[in-house]
């Protein structure tokens, strides 16, 4: 198994400016989030989903839009990219009907101008 | 709301040492209590999970309690290696709705441990 996987790495974006970070898992898990990771906050919810065509806002959803139309993707959108969502993200999922272990991906990096 | 605080933010042991990481959270209405660790640059990788029902769980030299009563977890690790430098994350959790597991991240403390 892969795991849970993200891309890309590393972004660079100019304000206002918009992007797509993928997330993909092959675990069968049903519940799957997103997480922004800054300095002095630790890490937020931003968004997070419980099956395909469920989903729901977190902590910190302004900004951003998920879908979940497969069991196995997550996208997080950036609508228009401000320096304050210079951050690390990560996906994670959850629950294969006997445990709610996380499972964390290796985190995309991104920095808006 | 659920608030999760991790005391020391920074410790600094000699290798060998047996050493114990505190996670306190303020509401005891928790589903799970989980141990991350995370290398620098890097996603985090779950060490224990214990359920609310539980005191304990342990894998290697690892020893993770629960007392949900005073709101305390304690990470337990034992004989420390090098290898075991990286930053250590609680999170508690609860379950709502449709299953939907939300989950309140400590800062982490960041354990070197020194050859």
């Amino acid at each position: 198994n892969a795991g849970v996987t993200q891309t890309p790495k590393f972004q660079v974006l100019k304000t206002g400016q918009s992007m797509t970070l993928q997330c993909a898992q092959d675990m069968n898990h049903e519940y799957m989030s997103w997480y922004r990771q800054d300095p002095g906050m630790g890490l937020r919810l931003i968004h997070y989903s419980v099956g395909a065509g469920i989903t729901d806002q977190g902590e910190v959803p302004n900004g951003y839009n998920v879908s979940r139309s497969t069991t196995e993707d997550f996208p997080l959108r950036l609508l228009s990219a401000a320096p304050s969502q210079t951050s690390v993200y990560f996906c994670a999922s959850s629950w294969d009907g006997m445990t709610y272990t996380q499972y964390f991906g290796p985190g995309t990096r991104l920095t808006v101008l | 709301k659920q608030e999760v605080t991790q005391i020391p933010a920074a410790l600094s042991v000699p290798e060998g040492e047996n050493l114990v990481l505190n996670c306190s959270f303020t509401d005891s209405a928790i589903y799970n209590l989980q141990w991350f660790r995370q290398d620098p640059g890097k996603g985090l990788t779950s060490l224990l999970l214990i359920q609310s029902s539980q005191r304990e769980q342990t894998s290697g030299r690892l020893n993770a309690s629960l007392d949900k009563s005073s709101g305390r977890s304690t990470l337990y690790i034992a004989a420390s290696q090098p290898g075991d430098s990286a930053t250590y994350l609680c999170a508690v959790s609860w379950v709502e709705g449709q299953g939907a597991q939300k989950l309140v991240f400590g800062q982490g403390t960041r354990l070197t441990i020194n050859p």
